[in-house]
């Protein structure tokens, strides 16, 4: 079945540093969703990509889907402390959503 | 609109006992689902509906059931609970197949 993996599991970044999170399936996706989910909260819906190579951003945040539509990442630059939390890709395809395991981000101030 | 709610938030049963999770929508979204999140295996999908009458098995669907006979509800029923049902419950729902999935708050649950 669909696999989504998610690499790095934890993210420590120092206060105003750059990272960036990878997404990779197994299969070709239809499209890839991006959420956020603060300690004790639930996922937020962050964006949508659905074209290959498609790039999009939010402020610090740029999404991007890989041409092959197996792969995506999410960069963050000058991070900040509103930044920590756990960032989920979802890969869809057909009805269902698979989830990556998550990047855990916690901002040293 | 008060989006997606869950209910209850926390919940401790004892092994062998059921209970149903509830959760309601009131965007007259078609689309629902329930989750579970464990410690670094992110969200794993249960079952899933794509409308009132269908539902259909996720990737963790045993010890679950689920059913919808209106738009706006779709509880999660544990059976008989046991120890590795411990977890916290997501509900969502969207407006289609591709869109954004709106979540829940969760429901904490631990099985003794």
């Amino acid at each position: 079945g669909q696999q989504v993996m998610q690499i790095p599991q934890y993210q420590h970044v120092q206060e105003g540093e750059d990272f960036t999170t990878y997404c990779n399936s197994s299969t070709t996706l239809s499209n890839i969703q991006w959420y956020k989910q603060r300690p004790g909260g639930h996922p937020v819906f962050l964006i949508q990509l659905v074209k290959s190579g498609e790039v999009k951003k939010q402020k610090r945040l740029t999404f991007q889907f890989g041409e092959a539509k197996k792969n995506s990442s999410l960069h963050i630059t000058a991070t900040q402390t509103t930044d920590v939390g756990t960032y989920f890709c979802a890969g869809q395809n057909d009805y269902k959503l698979s989830f990556g395991a998550g990047t855990t981000v916690t901002v040293r101030a | 609109n008060a989006g997606v709610t869950q209910t209850p938030k926390f919940q401790v049963l004892k092994t062998g006992q059921s209970m149903t999770l509830q959760c309601a929508q009131d965007m007259n979204h078609e689309y629902m689902s329930w989750y579970r999140q464990d410690p670094g295996m992110g969200l794993r999908l249960i079952h899933y509906s794509v409308g009132a009458g269908i539902t259909d098995q996720g990737e963790v669907p045993n010890g679950y059931n689920v059913s919808r006979s209106t738009t706006e509800d779709f509880p999660l029923r544990l059976l008989s609970a046991a120890p590795s049902q411990t977890s916290v419950y997501f509900c969502a729902s969207s407006s289609g197949l591709v869109d954004e999935q709106f979540f829940g708050p969760g429901t904490r649950l631990t099985v003794l």
